[in-house]
């Protein structure tokens, strides 16, 4: 099993630019999220899904999309990217239990200038 | 709403030590409790967490655990610190309402010195 994977490892994008982060995983978990992470302020929830087709808004969700086509994937898109959207994106999955403990992708650094 | 307080964002402890880092949750159903851990320049490992039944869980790496439903906590506790132990720990809640969101507390830097 690869786990949760996350690409790219790194990002460089102008402000105003568009991208997608993309997160995939192969253990058919239910439960997806994107978490961005920033000194002294933890984990923060963007975006969650608890099943294909299904996704809601976490904690900061202004200026990101997200959609589950499929149970595997699920990619975060920035819309016009600014520099407070700099930071370290994770994204992590889990079984569909309140109990789940969740699998974390290594993570992708996104600078925006 | 849930939310989860770590109060110190660092905790420094002697090797061999017994270390307690802190975790403090607010949730409206029920909390499904998780602490995790980061090492320098890598994604989150799950350590342990509380479901239901004894209050006193025990994790990877000697880590334990103990729930405290009239105090709302969930301090992380190892009886003998190691060096390697060192790395920033996240406090996490669930509510049985929404099972699909997690919160995380902002983290605590523990650092073991020889």
């Amino acid at each position: 099993n690869a786990g949760v994977t996350q690409t790219p490892k790194f990002q460089v994008l102008k402000t105003g630019q568009s991208m997608t982060l993309q997160c995939a995983q192969d253990m058919n978990h239910e439960y997806m999220s994107w978490y961005r992470q920033d000194p002294g302020m933890g984990l923060r929830l963007i975006h969650y899904s608890v099943g294909a087709g299904i996704t809601d808004q976490g904690e900061v969700p202004n200026g990101y999309n997200v959609s589950r086509s499929t149970t595997e994937d699920f990619p975060l898109r920035l819309l016009s990217a600014a520099p407070s959207q700099t930071s370290v994106y994770f994204c992590a999955s889990s079984y569909g239990l309140a109990g789940g403990s969740q699998f974390f992708g290594p993570g992708t650094r996104l600078t925006v200038l | 709403a849930q939310s989860v307080a770590q109060p110190e964002d660092q905790v420094n402890v002697a090797e061999g030590n017994p270390l307690t880092v802190k975790c403090t949750y607010s949730v409206s159903g029920n909390p499904y409790l998780f602490w995790y851990v980061q090492y320098p320049n890598r994604g989150l490992q799950f350590l342990l967490k509380y479901i239901t039944g004894d209050n006193l869980v025990k994790g990877s790496y000697g880590f334990e655990a103990e729930f405290n439903k009239s105090q709302t906590s969930f301090h992380l506790k190892k009886p003998s610190a190691l060096v390697s132990d060192s790395a920033l720990y996240f406090c996490a809640v669930r509510d049985d309402t929404n099972a699909g969101k997690s919160t995380f507390g902002d983290g605590t830097t523990l650092t073991v010195k020889p």
